[in-house]
């Protein structure tokens, strides 16, 4: 079956523009998961989702950070005012379930990599 | 809160030699712990995983790991190199039994490895 998408693959924003990136996971996968990868360093987690409830939004960096996941399926990363510290990859990972075992094996997109100018 | 050290971060190998990724972890309740692998221009994608039971785990592409729960250690081996095995592997937990913030991955800084003809 089609895994993790992403969109757009590449982002080139101007610093001070608002980007918006894209993620479509596995279908019927109840979990869903934003994490930036800096170059050079494994992913950082900054937002989770059970179906359209984010449960947990402490890795966002600052309040310009904004996710959605409104009907419980594609979901939406949104950077406000972008800095040149926002340059990153950001990927999107997708799990069958909620919080035991296996239901927890999170899939990965390609990632979305941004680069602010 | 979850960490997770891994101490080599390039690795040159020629082909045929036998492979250890070191991976400790600190976290104080029941974990799950996970390799991933991401080779040149491709996502992430799942080695091989350990949720319980027999803490030698057997993966893809010959790939094994062992949990040690005394040393807080999933390290990663392979008895035996292939040039196509140059990637960068990344070695990540999550916390068993927490709902919420417990679900996310907590990942390790990444393993260089570059194998040699």
């Amino acid at each position: 079956g089609a895994g993790v998408s992403q969109s757009p693959r590449y982002k080139v924003a101007k610093r001070g523009q608002d980007v918006a990136l894209r993620c479509d996971p596995i279908s019927g996968h109840v979990s869903l998961f934003w994490y930036q990868q800096a170059l050079g360093q494994g992913p950082e987690f900054l937002t989770y989702f059970q179906n359209e409830a984010q449960l947990d939004k402490s890795g966002l960096p600052s309040d310009r950070f904004f996710a959605e996941r409104p009907e419980g399926s594609v979901s939406t990363l949104k950077i406000q005012r972008t800095q040149q510290e926002d340059s990153a990859v950001y990927l999107c990972a997708s799990s069958p379930g909620r919080d035991r075992g296996r239901q927890k094996t999170q899939y990965f997109g390609p990632g979305t990599r941004l680069l602010v100018l | 809160a979850q960490s997770v050290s891994q101490h080599n971060h390039h690795v040159i190998l020629s082909e045929a030699a036998s492979l250890e990724l070191g991976c400790n972890y600190s976290y104080g309740g029941t974990v799950n712990l996970f390799w991933y692998v991401q080779y040149p221009g491709q996502h992430l994608q799942l080695l091989l995983k350990y949720f319980s039971g027999d803490p030698l785990v057997k993966g893809i592409k010959g790939f094994e790991a062992e949990f040690i729960k005394s040393k807080f250690s999933f390290n990663l081996r392979k008895p035996s190199v292939q040039w196509s095995d140059t990637a960068e592997y990344f070695c990540a937990v999550n916390a068993e039994w927490v709902t919420g913030g417990g679900n996310k991955l907590t990942f390790g800084t990444g393993t260089q490895l570059k194998v040699e003809l």
